[in-house]
């Protein structure tokens, strides 16, 4: 099993431009997480999806967007890059087993923003 | 915000215990506690969690007091390889349902 699949890796993007991080899992997985994480900082969630067709936001959502696209799939979106947006963007999932609810993650994907 | 408070960080000598206190005093009752690690840039890895009891599996242990507002992670024979950012971690509960919100970890550095 490929776990928690992120692509790109790597991505640079100029001010003002957009692109749609993507992540997939196979662990049949309800829930889904967008972190980011900052030089020397710990992660911030950004999004996050509890099941199939829903989403909710989480600690830095403004300048992103979601989609829950399927069970598998849960793609963030930035519409007009920013800066600030230059950071390691790392997805997760996971499923609640007896109570308790551990999360998978992906190995990143790393944007700069010029 | 974080549930939980942790110190910054801690050194270890190597092949010795290292011992990560973490303090939850606002847990509620059926919360349990998590803890992950993250090696350098990579993705956090999950290592061990409990609600009450006790807990050990093949990377650490987890002690939790009996009022369940501190918990210590202990690697039992630290080694160099274990030098990251350990994440303890308590659910919050939000609009969507619970979600796992990260602290600043403490650095554990363990030295030759």
């Amino acid at each position: 099993n490929a776990g928690v699949t992120q692509t790109p890796k790597f991505q640079v993007l100029k001010t003002g431009q957009s692109m749609t991080l993507q992540c997939a899992q196979d662990m049949n997985h309800n829930s889904m997480y967008w972190y980011r994480q900052d030089p020397g900082m710990g992660l911030r969630l950004i999004y996050y999806s509890a099941s199939e067709g829903t989403t909710d936001k989480g600690e830095v959502p403004n300048g992103y967007n979601v989609s829950r696209l399927n069970k598998r799939e849960f793609s963030l979106r930035l519409e007009s890059a920013a800066p600030s947006q230059t950071s390691v963007y790392f997805c997760a999932s996971s499923e609640a087993k007896s109570g308790a609810n551990v999360l998978t993650f992906g190995a990143g994907s790393r944007l700069t923003v010029l | 915000d974080a549930k939980t408070t942790q110190p910054t960080s801690m050194d270890c000598a190597e092949g010795r215990a290292a011992n990560l206190p973490c303090n939850h005093s606002t847990i509620s009752g059926n919360e349990y506690v998590y803890w992950y690690r993250q090696i350098h840039s990579q993705g956090p890895q999950y290592i061990i969690h409990g609600l009450k009891n006790n807990e050990t599996n093949e990377m650490a242990s987890l002690i939790i007091t009996e009022d369940r507002k501190s918990s210590t992670l202990i690697l039992p024979h630290a080694t160099l390889r274990d030098t990251a950012v350990y994440y303890c971690i308590v659910r919050v509960e939000g609009t969507g349902g619970f979600k796992t919100i990260f602290g600043a970890g403490t650095r554990l550095f363990v030295k030759a």
